[in-house]
């Protein structure tokens, strides 16, 4: 069955650039109907979405992080990557990467908002 | 964005039922069926339980349903068992192509 798992610094320093890795295994990004997603969660709080992307790169981000974040996908490594820029502490958070679900509408697969499965996810730490 | 409103705890006892509230806006929940619900245990990735309003993927028990009215959508744990006492959270799609998740609820079985 499809693995996703995450990959990257675990700390982070202050108005630098968080960047974190998502291997899939199991399965082909490239085979479509899905959205690869990003989900955080901060420490003792709730998931906050990040955004996703399609293989062919069509992407959507949170408006509250779009000015910041860039996802994008490499198909020949079955991976896809997330960066954010200009962190502070309150981007300290447990990055996770999931499977999201597609739906085809008007002859374009669009995002359907579930998330299955996810990886472990990886800490990261926002701090000097 | 706003995040969907869940109630921050429910409590049950075990063998009782017990529903968790996620309320949106038509722009999110109540306009389209395309709600979803996690499982988190403490120190655990987030489980899918529940997608497009009331459907269970493979494996999940059928002690789990969904339902939704309106800008209201709903998770029903029936039979409650201690291995259910974990965080839940519902997740909508939204009219921008968006997602959202609501604020998380703690269940305890008492």
């Amino acid at each position: 069955q499809v693995q996703l798992q995450e990959s990257g610094p675990g700390l982070v320093k202050p108005s630098q650039t968080l960047s974190l890795t998502c291997t899939v295994s199991g399965g082909s990004i490239s085979s479509g109907g899905y959205y690869w997603s990003w989900i955080r969660q901060h420490p003792g709080k709730g998931l906050e979405w990040i955004g996703y992307i399609y293989y062919s790169g069509s992407t959507y981000y949170n408006p509250s992080l779009k000015s910041r974040v860039t996802i994008s996908v490499d198909t020949s490594k079955n991976q896809f990557s997330l960066k954010l820029s200009s962190v502070t502490a309150a981007d300290t958070a447990v990055y996770y990467c999931a499977r999201g679900g597609g739906v085809l509408r008007f002859l374009e697969w669009l995002p359907s908002g579930w998330f299955d499965p996810w990886g472990q996810g990886t800490l990261v730490t926002v701090s000097s | 964005q706003s995040a969907l409103t869940q109630p921050a705890s429910v409590s049950g006892s075990p063998g009782q039922s017990i529903t968790i509230s996620c309320t949106g806006t038509s722009s999110d929940v109540g306009g389209y069926n395309y709600v979803s619900w996690y499982q988190q245990h403490p120190g655990k990735a987030p489980k899918l339980m529940i997608y497009d309003v009331s459907n269970r993927p493979s494996g999940v028990s059928n002690r789990f349903s969904g339902s939704k009215s309106g800008n209201t959508a709903s998770l029903t744990i029936s039979g409650l068992q201690a291995e259910d006492e974990a965080d839940y959270y519902c997740s909508s799609y939204t009219s921008s192509s968006t997602s959202v998740f609501g604020g998380g609820t703690k269940l305890t079985v008492l």
